[in-house]
């Protein structure tokens, strides 16, 4: 698509439940980045795949959180059992490349997750 | 690891003001550095980047430097236009590793 697209932009969930959140990327853009935007927190890196594969997990706050793509395009980040704490805009971008990031990421313009 | 630390907000202006926001780093290697901007409603926009020392990114009248010795990248911008509102975000990448962002800075120029 023309840019990267996330759905659904607003999720009003009850702690407790299970959400999925999805991110379609530029096509053609093997890397795939899922970022957390909390207020006065800047940007938390949690995820990226390059196609399929996922090198760095290493930003996932508990095993509560899973991401995965297929076909190397489509990503789902999936929080289970939500916490009133997992309240944030969670981003999406993409890249040409993992190993090309002087070209920038493409970002979407997230879902803005509240748990109540 | 690497982190990026930038100037606390928000910072106002009044139009045509001169902007400096502080953008300071660590690295184990040798980064490109790069500022996104976040205009209200929007996604993020990569807004320059400079990729060796003493390079210049440069868009939309702002400029940053990539100084080595000081591990800095300052956004710059000479005249401030209310359009210019947003956030702004310092970034860095080493070795093709994810971005690491700055807290980012909230920017509010009036008129």
């Amino acid at each position: 698509g023309a840019g990267v697209s996330q759905s659904p932009s607003n999720k009003v969930t009850e702690k407790g439940k299970d959400v999925e959140l999805r991110c379609d990327p530029i096509s053609g853009h093997t890397a795939l980045y899922w970022y957390r935007q909390s207020l006065g927190q800047g940007l938390e890196f949690l995820i990226y795949f390059q196609g399929n594969s996922a090198p760095d997990k290493s930003g996932l706050p508990s095993d509560r959180f899973s991401a995965e793509r297929t076909g190397g395009s489509v990503s789902t980040l999936t929080i289970q059992r939500t916490q009133q704490e997992d309240s944030a805009v969670y981003l999406c971008a993409s890249s040409l490349s993992s190993g090309q990031v002087n070209y920038g990421y493409t970002f979407g313009s997230g879902t803005r997750l509240t748990v109540v | 690891g690497n982190s990026v630390t930038q100037m606390e907000g928000p910072v106002t202006l009044s139009e045509e003001a001169f902007l400096t926001i502080n953008c300071t780093y660590t690295a184990t290697g040798y980064p490109s550095l790069f500022w996104y901007v976040q205009y209200p409603g929007e996604g993020l926009q990569l807004l320059l980047k400079a990729t060796k020392a003493d390079d210049k990114g440069s868009n939309k009248g702002f400029e940053a430097t990539y100084r080595k010795e000081t591990t800095s990248f300052h956004l710059e911008k000479g005249s401030v236009q209310v359009s210019d509102s947003a956030v702004y975000f310092c970034a860095l990448s080493d070795l093709g590793t994810p971005l690491v962002f700055g807290k980012g800075t909230r920017l509010s120029v009036i008129a």
